[in-house]
């Protein structure tokens, strides 16, 4: 069974920094893309970052740009979001994602995804 | 970016009524990379179709996909208790994949 746990979040002041991570098992990790999806309370669905199978191809949101790093180590079957500079707006529901298409990049619907951290930014 | 509008905003049904959702792109979606996802109060999102049309594993056949280009449909021939929720669509066909702002269907 695909796994996916994000970890890290919590209550941070702004400008302050934090580290997602996210432990995948369950399926071979290397294949796939995954991504970070964010969910303010009560709102949708914002897209905020992904990462091909190696590393090789990285995209961020327009909202995150310069201030979160999406990584993956491969060896330990887990992926990371650090995020800088933080703001109020980012407090949200972070979802870790895996692409639902085996080796493909920035064209793969999301399947499936983590339950989530809550990051809170706030004084 | 390629917007996507969901409407209705919120579709109220009774259990086995049919729910037509849409979702309508600023732009075309290329190859038809359109996702529906539904997620339930404290629960992830779970995909229901990819491709327009294409059923994810283990998604009942009530759930049909259908549409190209700027116009996409999400049906369910007749709603299951269980099938109360948000719905979303996404495309991911430009980058930065982007999703609609949701239609949720409650109970009548």
């Amino acid at each position: 069974e695909v796994q996916l746990v994000e970890s890290g979040g919590g209550l941070v002041q702004p400008g302050r920094s934090l580290r997602l991570s996210c432990a995948a098992s369950g399926f071979t990790f290397d294949d796939y893309a995954m991504h970070w999806v964010r969910q303010a309370p009560g709102k949708g669905l914002e897209w905020v970052s992904g990462i091909s199978w190696n590393s090789g191809s990285i995209g961020y949101a327009d909202s995150v740009k310069g201030r979160f790093t999406i990584s993956r180590d491969n060896a330990k079957n887990s992926l990371y979001l650090q995020m800088n500079s933080l703001r109020a707006e980012d407090t949200a529901l972070y979802y870790c994602a895996k692409d639902g298409d085996r080796g493909s990049w920035g064209s793969s619907w999301f399947d499936p995804w983590g339950q989530g951290t809550l990051v809170t930014v706030s004084s | 970016e390629i917007v996507l509008t969901q409407s209705p905003g919120t579709l109220s049904l009774s259990p086995g009524e049919r729910a037509t959702l849409s979702c309508r792109a600023s732009q075309s979606v290329s190859s038809s990379y359109l996702a529906w996802y539904q997620q339930k109060p404290g629960q992830a999102p779970r995909l229901l179709i990819y491709g327009a049309s294409s059923r994810a594993t283990g998604i009942p056949d009530r759930f049909s996909g259908s549409g190209s280009g700027t116009d996409f449909t999400l049906t369910i021939s007749r709603l299951e208790p269980e099938d109360f929720a948000v719905y979303y669509c996404q495309q991911y066909g430009s980058s930065p994949q982007t999703f609609g702002g949701g239609t949720k269907v409650e109970i009548k």
